[in-house]
């Protein structure tokens, strides 16, 4: 069985403040894959970021970083200087490599509100 | 454009009354799902598909049936809807089940049982 927490329910920022979003999974597989997706207002699903499990170093995109962490099981999002665009719901989720057809399971989601 | 299109947007209906949710890729892809998404629990994935003909179910599938007759389409159907289906649902597609894909979803389509 495979789970991914992501304890924070809602953030609220103001403008230009850093903030980081926390996610936590579980998995007994070897290999596998982790997603961050963003819902805007408008309620569709953006692809961020895909990481396997054997790469561990961190990544940046301009304003967006993601640092992923096997030895804890975390894969954390920190967005520096956000704007009031960055206001959504962000989720984590988490696939098996090694299985056709394997479920790409999703955290709870982390609503994030960014204040002018 | 590449994309995945979900008919109809929103949609309230009454309990009981069958309905269909239709879904579309032109993509090619060979790998495609539903899924409900509720507050404070996340997206949860009802079936997939892993080709034509190839579907199985996901972690809440109980009140909805799926086909998958051609490789582009894959409507999700409520055969009598209750309250508790009232929710946010999204459909997805990718190349294959295979992990590394990134899945391509839907706009999604807003369904009020009353």
């Amino acid at each position: 069985a495979q789970k991914v927490t992501q304890a924070q329910t809602e953030i609220s920022v103001v403008e230009k403040e850093d903030v980081t979003l926390d996610c936590v999974y579980e998995t007994r597989d070897t290999t596998y894959y982790l997603f961050w997706y963003k819902q805007p207002p408008s309620g569709e699903l953006v692809f961020l970021i895909r990481r396997n499990s054997f790469d561990e170093q961190n990544e940046i995109s301009g304003r967006y970083s993601w640092n992923f962490q096997k030895s804890t099981s975390s894969f954390n999002f920190t967005i520096t200087a956000s704007q009031v665009v960055d206001s959504a719901v962000y989720f984590c989720a988490l696939r098996p490599a090694t299985t056709s057809g394997s479920r790409l399971t999703f955290g709870e989601g982390t609503q994030l509100t960014v204040n002018p | 454009e590449a994309q995945v299109t979900q008919n109809p947007r929103y949609l309230i209906t009454v309990t009981g009354k069958k309905l269909t949710v239709t879904c579309s890729q032109n993509m090619n892809h060979e790998y495609m799902s539903w899924y409900r998404q509720d507050p404070g629990l996340g997206l949860r994935q009802i079936y997939y598909s892993m080709n034509v003909e190839v579907t199985d179910k996901g972690d809440v599938p109980e009140g909805y049936k799926v086909s998958r007759k051609e490789k582009r389409n894959f409507p999700l159907i409520l055969e009598s809807p209750s309250p508790n289906q009232t929710s946010l649902y999204f459909c997805a597609s990718s190349f294959s089940g295979r992990g590394y894909n990134e899945q391509f979803f839907g706009p999604g389509t807003r369904l009020t049982v009353l």
